[in-house]
């Protein structure tokens, strides 16, 4: 099974700061790498696809890099609505398998 | 496009129940679909998948032997039976939508989840 890594597991920081989260594969998983924001109580929600593409509503200040093993997920300028947990997911193979969760909170 | 579960509840360990996550807005037969559960206070953990068809299905090892997954595109809905229930398998499961018809890594690994149900609690305690 490929293991999923995220750090950190939380972090705090103020609107307007530039977050960066990482996950790291424990084997090369190409690209096939997305990630989710989960608002408490609520389902996950897909936000960037295959490593870098932009899920279509989610706004631009979401941008998602890397290949092989290490990939991250930056959010340029942290918005209110942006407190919440992120989780990355890889689809290179079965099972399924997502990281712990990053917990984004207000400073 | 929605996607609605419903039939958790509180069941007793070795007990069994029945998932049910009804879709719309979408040509449900033309998607493969995944439960995903997530613990209380723990990460997202995926559970199974099945085809559109319903000709293709896997599971965690977690689960194997012990849920089953299926489908009925004549009523647009997603089903996971869950057997020989334990303490371990309390979670909240969401279903959720895959990219395409099939479910095969190997030769479409660009899939993923989107978009998920709003969830349905599964406690399984005495």
């Amino acid at each position: 099974d490929i293991q999923m890594t995220q750090s950190p597991s939380s972090l705090s920081a103020s609107v307007g700061d530039r977050v960066t989260i990482t996950c790291r594969a424990s084997q090369s998983i190409s690209s096939y790498l997305n990630w989710y924001q989960q608002r408490p109580g609520k389902a996950p929600k897909l936000l960037i696809y295959v490593a870098s593409n932009l899920q279509s509503g989610v706004p631009s200040r979401f941008s998602g890099s890397g290949s092989g093993t290490e990939f991250t997920l930056t959010i340029s300028s942290l918005q209110p609505e942006d407190f919440a947990t992120y989780h990355c997911q890889q689809s290179y193979s079965t099972p399924l398998t997502f990281g712990g969760g990053t917990k984004v909170e207000i400073k | 496009v929605q996607l609605v579960e419903s039939g958790g509840g509180l069941v007793q360990p070795g007990g069994s129940l029945r998932l049910s996550c009804a879709a719309s807005g979408f040509t449900f037969s033309s998607y493969a679909m995944s439960w995903v559960r997530q613990g209380p206070g723990k990460g997202l953990e995926w559970v199974s998948v099945i085809s559109g068809s319903g000709g293709s299905t896997y599971y965690a090892d977690s689960v194997k032997g012990r849920f089953t997954i299926s489908r009925d595109n004549s009523k647009n809905t997603l089903y996971l039976q869950m057997n020989s229930l334990r303490a371990e398998d309390t979670a909240v499961y969401y279903c959720a939508k895959g990219r395409r018809e099939e479910y095969h890594p190997l030769l479409y690994p660009d899939d993923w989840f989107d978009p998920w149900g709003q969830g349905t609690l599964v406690t399984v305690s005495s």
